[in-house]
């Protein structure tokens, strides 16, 4: 079946530091790929997403590319910021015409100043 | 912007009550979703919904039901709560590929 792995939480950073979240997966034909960021007490929102093959998503300065040769799809943001602070998840739709998404189990980014 | 309402932020309920979780959308979405988030584990998705009276399991349905009589709502049920249901519940309703979450339902099972 589907399914995603992300890196473990929490990843621990000061201000103006270098991020990379990684983030695999395994699934049949061609999925869509995501990063949701959730704020503390609130839902997740959308931050990226990819849905083929060497498309690079971005979003307030976070990137992202659709790697199917390492079935990879890692988050990057060249020099984070306290505000940055949240739980990011991984995920992909199954293309099943319901958009239903399959998570990874999410890291947590601290940002000190 | 889209709005995904979740009736309520937080509550607590009793050992076998009934519990309805209650989610409205305002953009005629077709499809809504219902997850749980608990540490550790990530969104596991419980039910979901792809039209009026439509439901499918998603990948944890047990001890749970939904209901959807109108578009815009979209009903989780706890016939008889329990303590492991105690939980993050997240609903969300989809267009295309993108899906818009609520502020989720802190709920616990005491």
């Amino acid at each position: 079946g589907n399914s995603v792995t992300q890196m473990e939480g929490p990843v621990t950073l000061s201000e103006e530091a270098f991020l990379t979240i990684n983030c695999t997966y395994t699934a049949t034909g061609y999925p869509s790929l995501f990063w949701y960021v959730q704020y503390p007490g609130e839902g997740l929102q959308l931050l990226l997403k990819a849905t083929k093959a060497d498309d690079k998503g971005s979003n307030k300065g976070f990137e992202a590319t659709y790697r199917k040769e390492t079935t990879s799809f890692h988050l990057e943001k060249g020099s984070v910021q306290v505000s940055d602070s949240a739980v990011y998840f991984c995920a992909l739709s199954k293309n099943s015409g319901y958009s239903t998404l399959t998570f990874g189990k999410g890291t947590m980014l601290l940002v000190s100043p | 912007d889209v709005k995904v309402t979740q009736s309520s932020r937080y509550l607590v309920k009793r050992t076998g009550e009934k519990v309805f979780l209650e989610c409205v959308q305002d953009m005629d979405h077709e499809n809504m979703f219902w997850y749980r988030q608990d540490p550790g584990l990530g969104l596991r998705l419980i039910y979901f919904s792809y039209d009026v009276k439509m439901k499918e399991k998603g990948d944890i349905p047990e001890g749970y039901s939904v209901s959807r009589e109108k578009k815009e709502r979209f009903s989780l049920i706890l016939e008889s709560a329990s303590t492991n249901q105690t939980s993050m519940y997240l609903c969300a309703s989809s267009f295309g590929d993108r899906a818009f979450f609520g502020q989720g339902t802190r709920l616990t099972v005491v």
